[in-house]
């Protein structure tokens, strides 16, 4: 079974930097798809950044980036120029390609949540 | 373009009573699925709706159980509610199989007591 694990219960950047949040993941499969979603306190998840397995060229969306090693079975997010508004719960997250019924499963880590300091 | 929607958004049940929650997914979507998430923790999945039919299921009792309907739309109800129900239960929508990333509901807040 795949699981997701992320290291980092809570982080925190002064406003400005950089930082950088951790993801492992662990599966058997060679073809898959890895997302970053945040979650503000208001409680919507959004989609942040998303990743196909096979490509080798890491995502890149404005200030965020991420650190696709497949080998390692690593997907690290890279937010640059931290805003206040970036304060939220970050969930990285796991898409198997579809099973036989047609049907497809996302899982996601425990979360890193991180605080954003003016 | 409506985003996902979700009712009610608040909801307080008694242990051993039935609760149905509802999502409507985000205009051009056919699939749903359903996430369970306690506080301060990642979203579980229970299952998900394609074609009206329950294509996935994740380490949920068969107390969960839902419905799509024709127009996408989609339920999920919980029986013989435990007070280990609540949580914030999260309806998302997605279009197609490979790879499309899914649009989240503001969620439901269950309580059982």
């Amino acid at each position: 079974a795949q699981t997701v694990t992320q290291s980092q219960p809570e982080m925190s950047v002064q406003e400005a930097e950089t930082v950088t949040l951790s993801c492992t993941y662990d599966t058997s499969e060679s073809n898959y798809y890895l997302f970053w979603y945040k979650q503000p306190p208001s409680r919507q998840m959004i989609l942040v950044i998303r990743q196909e397995a096979y490509k080798q060229q890491n995502a890149t969306e404005n200030r965020f980036s991420v650190n696709f090693q497949k080998a390692a079975k690593s997907f690290s997010l890279k937010i640059s120029d931290s805003q206040l508004g970036d304060t939220a719960m970050y969930f990285c997250a796991f898409m198997k390609p579809p099973y036989n019924t047609g049907g497809f499963k996302t899982i996601f880590g425990a979360g890193t949540r991180l605080f954003v300091k003016a | 373009d409506a985003g996902v929607t979700q009712s009610p958004t608040h909801l307080i049940k008694t242990r051993g009573q039935q609760v149905t929650l509802r999502c409507s997914p985000k205009s051009g979507h056919d699939t749903v699925s359903w996430y369970q998430q306690a506080l301060g923790q990642g979203p579980q999945f229970i299952f998900q709706y394609y074609e009206e039919e329950e294509r996935q299921r994740g380490n949920f009792p068969d107390r969960f159980s839902g419905h799509q309907f024709p127009n996408y739309s989609s339920e999920l109800n919980v029986n013989a509610l435990l007070l280990g129900d609540s949580a914030l239960y999260l309806c998302a929508s997605s279009w197609g199989p490979k790879g499309s990333p899914l649009h989240f509901g503001n969620g439901t807040r269950l309580t059982v007591t």
